[in-house]
């Protein structure tokens, strides 16, 4: 079983519409976790960074992660075209290396 | 301009050579990190470098090596290269724990 796990998609929804991405984890000492969003043969871009469990909203965007569930979500609001793009979930214990999920492909379409 | 920079950009080079990846990190940035990215694995890590010494090791083969220079830079050597290599590799900086800059990338085919 991978530590991070993460459904690759693809997901199509309308513009305007609430997405919602997912990964669940397996390692407890999961303490920071991060979303990146990766555009095509680009390099990853920090999205949103939460310590332990909770909530955090930028934006349009909002992060929950559940440490009691080992789950962590990521939604963003009133997508957008430009929205089109790979979301990477990545969580670290301290001093350690992230761990990514394989990442889901979202395409939003007008 | 994520302020990770890396060299080149794109590298095509035939099964059996060496290569060298560049990065320099963000100003101030002590730690550095390099990352494999293949369609069926995803981002690997490889290695992480914390002011000039190594501080973990992933999935690195041990046909790859690398190192960080007194000014913070690093370098990840390829050598004995095989078809299944060829990939994205990823150098990325932070100053602390938790979310780290990436840079934007090296292609590297090996023919």
């Amino acid at each position: 079983q991978k530590e991070v796990e993460q459904d690759p998609g693809p997901l199509s929804v309308p513009e305007g519409a609430i997405v919602s991405l997912n990964c669940t984890y397996s390692n407890s000492a999961f303490q920071y976790f991060m979303w990146y969003r990766q555009y095509s043969r680009k390099g990853p871009e920090l999205l949103m960074y939460t310590y332990s469990s909770g909530n955090k909203e930028d934006g349009r965007f909002t992060a929950q992660v559940d440490k009691s569930s080992k789950y962590i979500s990521l939604f963003i609001r009133d997508s957008q075209p430009s929205d089109s793009a790979t979301y990477l979930c990545a969580m670290s214990g301290s001093g350690y290396a992230l761990n990514f999920g394989k990442g889901t492909s979202l395409l939003v379409t007008p | 301009d994520s302020g990770v920079t890396q060299t080149p950009k794109h590298l095509i080079t035939a099964t059996g050579q060496r290569v060298t990846l560049r990065c320099s990190p963000r100003s101030g940035d002590l730690s550095v990190y390099w990352y494999q990215q293949s369609l069926d694995q995803g981002l690997q890590f490889l290695i992480q470098y914390y002011n000039g010494e190594e501080r973990a090791k992933g999935n690195i083969l041990e046909r790859f090596s690398a190192q960080q220079f007194p000014d913070l830079h690093s370098e990840l050597n390829l050598s004995s290269l095989e078809l299944g290599d060829s990939a994205l590799y990823f150098c990325a900086s932070s100053v602390v724990d938790g979310g780290y800059t990436f840079g934007s990338g090296t292609r590297l085919t090996v023919v």
